[in-house]
C-alpha cells in the first residue's frame, strides 16, 4: 500500500492475555519505529528498527513488551500478560532510513483497551 | 534529560487569523526538530523538519523557526482555515549519530472556527 498500515485498528482484551500488534511499513523504508500514546500523555518512544535489527530498545517499558521485524518489512509488537496500564494507542512509523531522511510516516495506530 | 514543552495547550481562533504555536526544549544539543499534525483516527503527518543548522522552514501557509541556543521553535500558521483544526506536535531528535529516538511535546490543540 501507499502508507503505513497497522492492524488491528482496535483491540479489546482481558487483563493477563497476550496481544500482538502488526505494522506494515511503506515499501522500501528501512527504518521502523513503535510509539505509545496514553491518554493525556505525549508520545512515548518504544523501539526503533534499522532493517531487522533494533539498535534502540530503550523505550520498552518492561520485559512483557517485545518486538520483532522480519524480512526488513513487517513488524510485530507483542505485549504479554497485559495490564490495564497498557491501554493506549500504539503507533508505528517508518522512514527511508538513510542519512538526512528523518521524516517519519505514521500509521493510524492500534487502540488497545485492557479490561 | 531532554524535555519538550508546548504552549498553549489549546487554542481557539476565528477563521483567517494568523497564529503562532510555541515549542521549547531543555537541551540545545539537538539533531533536528519536527512539527507534526495529528488528526483523530488518522495518525500523524509530518509538516516541517528543521535541521539543527537551519533557522527556518516554510511550506505553504506554514513557517517553522528554530532558535537552538535558546531552545525554542515556533510554528506560524498564516490565514488559518477550519481545516487546520487538529493537534500540533513538536518533536526533537537529540544529539547526532544513529540515535533516531524522538522526544515529544504534549501538543497544542487548535480549533479554527468558521
Amino acid at each position: 500500500g501507499a502508507g503505513v498500515s497497522q492492524s488491528p485498528s482496535n483491540k479489546v482484551t482481558e487483563k493477563g492475555k497476550d496481544v500482538e500488534l502488526r505494522c506494515d511499513p511503506i515499501s522500501g523504508h528501512t527504518a521502523l519505529y513503535w510509539y505509545r500514546q496514553s491518554l493525556g500523555q505525549g508520545l512515548e518512544f518504544l523501539i526503533y528498527f534499522q532493517g531487522n535489527s533494533a539498535p534502540d530498545k530503550s523505550g520498552l517499558p518492561s520485559d512483557r513488551f517485545s518486538a520483532e521485524r522480519t524480512g526488513g518489512s513487517v513488524s510485530t509488537l507483542t505485549i504479554q500478560r497485559t495490564q490495564q496500564e497498557d491501554s493506549a494507542v500504539y503507533l508505528c512509523a517508518s522512514s527511508p532510513g538513510g542519512a538526512g531522511t528523518d521524516i517519519q510516516y505514521f500509521g493510524a495506530g492500534t487502540r488497545l483497551s485492557v479490561l | 534529560k531532554q524535555e519538550v514543552t508546548q504552549i498553549p495547550a489549546a487554542l481557539s481562533v476565528p477563521e483567517g487569523e494568523n497564529l503562532v504555536l510555541n515549542c521549547s526544549f531543555t537541551d540545545s544539543a539537538i539533531y533536528n526538530l519536527q512539527w507534526f499534525r495529528q488528526d483523530p483516527g488518522k495518525g500523524l503527518t509530518s509538516l516541517l523538519l528543521i535541521q539543527s543548522s537551519q533557522r527556518e522552514q516554510t511550506s505553504g501557509r506554514l513557517n517553522a523557526s528554530l532558535d537552538k541556543s535558546s531552545g525554542r521553535s515556533t510554528l506560524y500558521i498564516a490565514a488559518s482555515q477550519p481545516g487546520d483544526s487538529a493537534t500540533y506536535l513538536c518533536a526533537v531528535r537529540p544529539g547526532a549519530g544513529n540515535n533516531r529516538k524522538l522526544i515529544w511535546g504534549l501538543g497544542t490543540s487548535l480549533g479554527v472556527n468558521p
